[in-house]
């Protein structure tokens, strides 16, 4: 069974960075078919996906945030990560670590989410 | 505004049958089938129910079917229950370019 947990600040401040982390078990992120994946939740509920990175070291962006998104592995920890420059309220959401399926392009596993909050 | 259009709300009696709407263009559905559906519950993940438009993930609710046609995916629930009460977004891979692009979720009320 594929288990994700995030874990990071609640909280970050206004141009700040956001930075989350995401263990993996029951499965490997650098020898998975699959899209290892950050979706965040806006508090009026709108779901959008950030950018992922594919088992093969390839990363790619939400086109509308590729300038200030950062998404990496640790493989020694079987982990993944998120970085987000420059946050503003706009930021602020429920941030999911989710596993893509590489052969159906779903959204197959994900995280409990982590509740990031924008605020001085 | 969502890529993908869906209804904010539907609701159904026990046991009806409820279809859920999602509409997007050639460019957010592009020449694939990769279409999936997820059901919310509050204060959880969302859970996939529907992938490839038509197909169900082990261990979903056979009362959970998809299908396409044209620019519109739709989510159809059987002898509905008052545990399918849940928000359902749709979500599509658009390709090399957009990625994955979400609709904007419907609210399902079992009255």
């Amino acid at each position: 069974q594929v288990q994700l947990q995030e874990s990071g600040p609640g909280l970050v401040k206004p141009s700040e960075t956001l930075s989350l982390t995401c263990i993996v078990s029951g499965d490997s992120v650098r020898t998975s078919v699959s899209y290892w994946s950050w979706i965040r939740q806006s508090p009026g509920k709108r779901l959008e996906w950030i950018g992922y990175f594919y088992y093969s070291g390839t990363t790619n962006y939400n086109p509308s945030l590729k300038s200030r998104v950062t998404v990496s592995v640790d493989e020694s920890k079987n982990q993944i990560s998120l970085k987000l420059s420059s946050v503003t309220a706009a930021d602020t959401a429920m941030y999911y670590c989710v596993r893509g399926a590489g052969w159906n392009y779903a959204f197959d596993y994900w995280g409990q989410g982590s509740l990031v909050t924008v605020s001085s | 505004q969502s890529a993908l259009t869906q209804p904010a709300s539907v609701s159904g009696s026990p046991g009806q049958s409820l279809t859920i709407s999602c509409t997007g263009t050639r460019s957010t559905f592009g020449t694939y089938n990769f279409v999936s559906w997820y059901q919310q519950h509050p204060d959880k993940a969302p859970k996939l129910v529907i992938y490839e438009a038509t197909k169900r993930p082990s261990g979903v609710s056979y009362r959970f079917s998809g299908s396409m046609s044209d620019n519109t995916a739709s989510l159809t629930i059987s002898g509905l229950q008052a545990e399918d009460e849940a928000d359902y977004y749709c979500c599509s891979y658009a390709g090399v370019d957009t990625f994955w692009v979400f609709g904007g979720g419907t609210k399902l009320t079992v009255l």
